[in-house]
């Protein structure tokens, strides 16, 4: 099947510095991608729609100038969560949607990535 | 808000049958079901999906009634491996730009 790869796993920093997560479609198109964020022993929680050469819709109550999304082209996403702070630390994961695809399975997901912020 | 309801947890043994239902009474008429897997610390994995009657794989059957309010996960003969948080999905997969709501999950315990 379809494969979005997602990078770093993980990443430890200190607070007040930018983390880059970088979500890649890997044989397929993406349009649309989606990023998560879940706590520990909690389900995942939307956080923002990304589109493909557009601007990113974000859920309410995530803050746009705090996780700034770009979605240059048509395999790649990145999120950045700017100057980042430890309640900011948590797992973050990207989804990505095949809907050219043959499969019946259409959402793809990344591994996530870890944030631990110091 | 998610636009389904499951058990918190379950347990079962290795070796058994593990049927897991979800309540979806406001499903539209676009929408799939959908059931992901996830482990601790791992993105989602998709298990199946389906929009009525049953669909069997090569890890799991769902069954999906004919008013579609509900569906049921069936697991056979569950290993240990098997130890995860199950997700059930109602969404239109085939189109729109909606981002997956997940619920709350189940979480499965699988004991030896």
């Amino acid at each position: 099947g379809a494969v979005v790869s997602q990078h770093p796993s993980r990443v430890i920093c200190k607070s007040g510095t930018s983390v880059k997560i970088e979500c890649r479609s890997l044989d397929f198109q993406a349009t649309t991608m989606f990023w998560y964020r879940q706590f520990p022993k909690k389900s995942l929680m939307l956080m923002a729609t990304s589109n493909e050469g557009s601007k990113a819709t974000y859920e309410q109550g995530v803050e746009k100038d705090k996780f700034l999304i770009n979605h240059a082209s048509l395999t790649l996403s990145t999120l950045t969560v700017t100057s980042a702070h430890p309640e900011d630390s948590s797992f973050y994961i990207c989804s990505a949607r095949d809907l050219a695809g043959q499969l019946n399975e259409k959402l793809f997901f990344g591994s996530g990535t870890q944030l631990s912020v110091l | 808000l998610a636009k389904t309801t499951q058990p918190i947890s379950m347990d079962s043994y290795e070796g058994q049958e593990v049927n897991i239902t979800c309540s979806h009474n406001n499903i539209a008429t676009n929408d799939y079901i959908t059931w992901y897997q996830q482990f601790p610390s791992q993105g989602p994995r998709f298990i199946i999906q389906g929009y009525k009657t049953k669909v069997t794989n090569e890890v799991a059957s769902l069954f999906i009634p004919a008013d579609r309010k509900s569906s049921t996960l069936s697991l056979p003969r569950v290993s240990l491996s098997d130890t995860a948080v199950y997700y059930c999905l109602s969404w239109d997969s085939g189109g729109g730009a909606d981002g997956l709501t997940f619920g709350k999950g189940t979480h499965l315990i699988i004991q030896p």
